[in-house]
């Protein structure tokens, strides 16, 4: 069954450092999201991406996070400057189609640690 | 999105159908009723979805009231693998691509 692979599993930082998470969607999905879960707390909606573009981002998704498709595979999550409360889980997500027909694949997520 | 409800936890004897509630009476028409699960602090995985009818697939089925304001989820035939969070989302079918999580439903499955 196709994945939704990220890499690294676990990532620790320290506060003010850049971090990249990385996410390889399933290959012909064409919507992409990330959303992340401080432990303990509800799974929450970061950013929706398609067609190169942001479609949607939270209120969470300031200035200090970006996302980008650089060469058509990958999927990544930038965070510049990290903070304290930028530890999470961090998940990527891909689906196939938009519209309720079409359920989500989420990847395994990514364990940030912000020291 | 129309909010739903869904009861903080659950057990389950292993073997036995565990069958979790959900409300969400203010459910439009253009929306489905999806159901993800999140074992330990893995990704959420998705189990089934539906719109009117009732679903069924390998992992589970889906029944939908006739009013649509409320469903069950029925795991038929509970395992201890299947202990999670359950969360039962309304989603808009269209131009809102997002899932919003509540708390879910913690089903432990006790041998």
């Amino acid at each position: 069954e196709p994945e939704v692979t990220q890499t690294p599993s676990h990532q620790v930082t320290q506060m003010g450092q850049e971090v990249i998470l990385r996410c390889v969607p399933i290959s012909n999905h064409l919507y992409f999201y990330w959303y992340r879960q401080i432990l303990g707390q509800k799974v929450e909606f970061l950013v929706s991406f398609y067609n190169n573009e942001i479609s949607e981002k939270s209120e969470i998704f300031d200035d200090q996070f970006s996302v980008e498709r650089p060469d058509g595979s990958n999927f990544t999550l930038k965070i510049r400057s990290t903070k304290l409360e930028d530890s999470a889980m961090y998940f990527c997500a891909s689906q196939s189609g938009a519209g309720g027909i079409y359920g989500y694949t989420f990847g395994s997520g990514t364990r940030l640690t912000v020291v | 999105d129309a909010k739903t409800t869904q009861p903080t936890s659950m057990d389950c004897a292993e073997g036995r159908a565990a069958n979790l509630p959900c409300n969400h009476s203010t459910i439009s028409g253009n929306e489905y009723v999806y159901w993800y699960r999140q074992i330990h602090s893995q990704g959420p995985q998705y189990i089934i979805h539906g719109l009117k009818n009732n679903e069924t697939n390998e992992m589970a089925s889906l029944i939908i009231t006739e009013d649509r304001k409320s469903s069950t989820l029925i795991l038929p035939h509970a395992t201890l693998r299947d202990t999670a969070v359950y969360y039962c989302i309304v989603r808009v079918s269209s131009n809102d691509y997002k899932l919003s999580f509540g708390a879910g439903t913690t089903v432990t499955v006790r041998a």
